[in-house]
């Protein structure tokens, strides 16, 4: 069984440019979320998704959004990147949506 | 809002030391709770979880938690230690109040002296 998978694993951009992260769901899990940690913080929740849908988005402004795939992958995307984004973005699947979740590696982004 | 609270930051103990890591949470409501743990270059990966029942929670490799209600609380202890037990633990909450989004806590960095 695949684990959750996210690449890539570092991402290094300037200010204002657009960023595209990805997941690969564990098999069978139908739902994905996303989170940002910050150095020396816990995760902060951005958005998960249900079976293609947007289900629930935390405190982070629209220039963060994302897609779920029919395969349930799925695509984070930030526009004009900011300082502020600089953090381990963190994906997790579930196999139903308030089951367990299963963490994938990070994608560290920086920008400079 | 709701927010959760690790008390310590770093703590370093000895092998075979008993260990509590502390953990408090914000939120009025029903209320699930969960314990994670990132060993050194590792994922995320759940260490025990609560939803309803006993409040003593059992999880993986000797940890357990007791939720207490009326403190708002939901501790972490192992009565010894062993130097694998070197990670980052984190605290989180998730409830109706959230839409079942998990709430995290800060991260609490556990050195094992060996």
């Amino acid at each position: 069984e695949t684990g959750v998978t996210q690449s890539p694993t570092h991402l290094i951009k300037t200010r204002g440019q657009q960023v595209t992260l990805r997941c690969s769901s564990q098999s069978g899990h139908n739902t994905v979320s996303w989170y940002q940690q910050a150095l020396g913080q816990g995760p902060q929740f951005i958005f998960q998704y249900y079976r293609e849908e947007e289900n629930g988005r935390g405190n982070f402004p629209p220039r963060f959004s994302g897609l779920q795939f029919p395969n349930y992958s799925s695509e984070l995307n930030v526009n004009a990147l900011e300082l502020d984004d600089s953090a381990l973005y963190l994906c997790a699947s579930s196999l139903f949506l308030l089951g367990e979740q299963f963490f994938g590696p990070g994608t560290r982004l920086t920008v400079l | 809002a709701q927010s959760v609270s690790q008390h310590n930051h770093h703590v370093i103990l000895s092998e075979a030391a008993s260990l509590e890591l502390g953990c408090n949470y914000s939120y009025g409501g029903t209320v699930n709770l969960f314990w994670y743990v990132q060993y050194p270059g590792q994922h995320l990966q759940l260490l025990l979880k609560y939803f309803s029942g006993d409040p003593l929670v059992k999880g993986i490799k000797g940890f357990e938690a007791e939720f207490i209600k009326s403190k708002f609380s939901f501790n972490l202890r192992k009565p010894s230690v062993q130097w694998s037990d070197t990670a980052e633990y984190f605290c989180a909450v998730n409830g109706e109040d959230s839409n079942y989004q998990l709430i995290w806590g800060a991260g609490t960095k556990l050195i094992i002296k060996p």
